[in-house]
């Protein structure tokens, strides 16, 4: 299994504002995912973030909006810009090991006002 | 376009019932994950089935994946009030590395 950390747990934003999520792996992972769930909702994968590439976007979900970072095999960063009310949701990072198991770091969530 | 139809969405049941939560599809993965969260914190994955008609045994949760890894079943068997939260079923392509989820189960366990 892998031990992932992720920061901040929780911010209040501005809206108009952009927010940088951190997430740090304790081990070498090659693909690292960004979700999005609203509370008590199932998870929405924003895009699939991979070493060395751009970051790839599902549906709905754009470079602009969410830019990704993934400098090195442990970390990835998501930025949440110019942020709305409806932006408002737990964002999740995970890596997949093995039969694409995912472990999940314990989230952050953004309230935008 | 792959989907996972999980049900119930929303499951309150007393202290020492049985229960069962479903999850349907009518895509094949290649392997099929259950996973549990409780507030303010990420998934955690139960475990990963990968055969079809495989059963997996966690103490007193069952876990089911159809003979033609399309559909998957999570009994539990005597529920406690630790067993309270969101159940999310997850279908793996081997591919892409990705996870499909299903909407989740809310499960309330009252003493």
């Amino acid at each position: 299994s892998a031990v992932i950390s992720q920061k901040p747990s929780r911010d209040i934003c501005q809206r108009g504002t952009s927010l940088t999520i951190q997430c740090q792996v304790d081990s070498q992972v090659t693909m690292m995912f960004w979700y999005r769930q609203q509370p008590g909702q199932s998870l929405t994968l924003i895009a699939t973030a991979n070493q060395g590439s751009e970051a790839t976007y599902e549906s709905g979900f754009v470079i602009d909006k969410f830019p990704i970072s993934r400098p090195n095999l442990t970390f990835s960063t998501l930025t949440v810009s110019n942020m709305s009310p409806e932006d408002s949701s737990i964002y999740l990072c995970s890596v997949a090991q093995g039969y694409t198991e995912a472990f999940f770091g314990q989230g952050t969530r953004l309230t935008v006002v | 376009t792959q989907l996972l139809e999980q049900s119930p969405q929303f499951l309150s049941i007393q202290e020492g019932e049985n229960l069962t939560v479903y999850c349907n599809s009518s895509s094949v993965f290649s392997s099929l994950q259950w996973y549990r969260q409780e507030p303010g914190e990420g998934p955690v994955l139960l475990v990963t089935v990968v055969t079809g008609g495989e059963v997996k045994k966690l103490k007193r949760l069952t876990f089911q994946f159809g003979d033609a890894r399309k559909d998957s079943s999570l009994h539990i068997t005597a529920a406690q009030p630790g067993d309270t939260g969101l159940y999310l079923c997850a279908g793996g392509s081997s591919n892409t590395g990705k996870l499909i989820f299903g909407q989740g189960t809310t499960l309330q366990v009252k003493p």
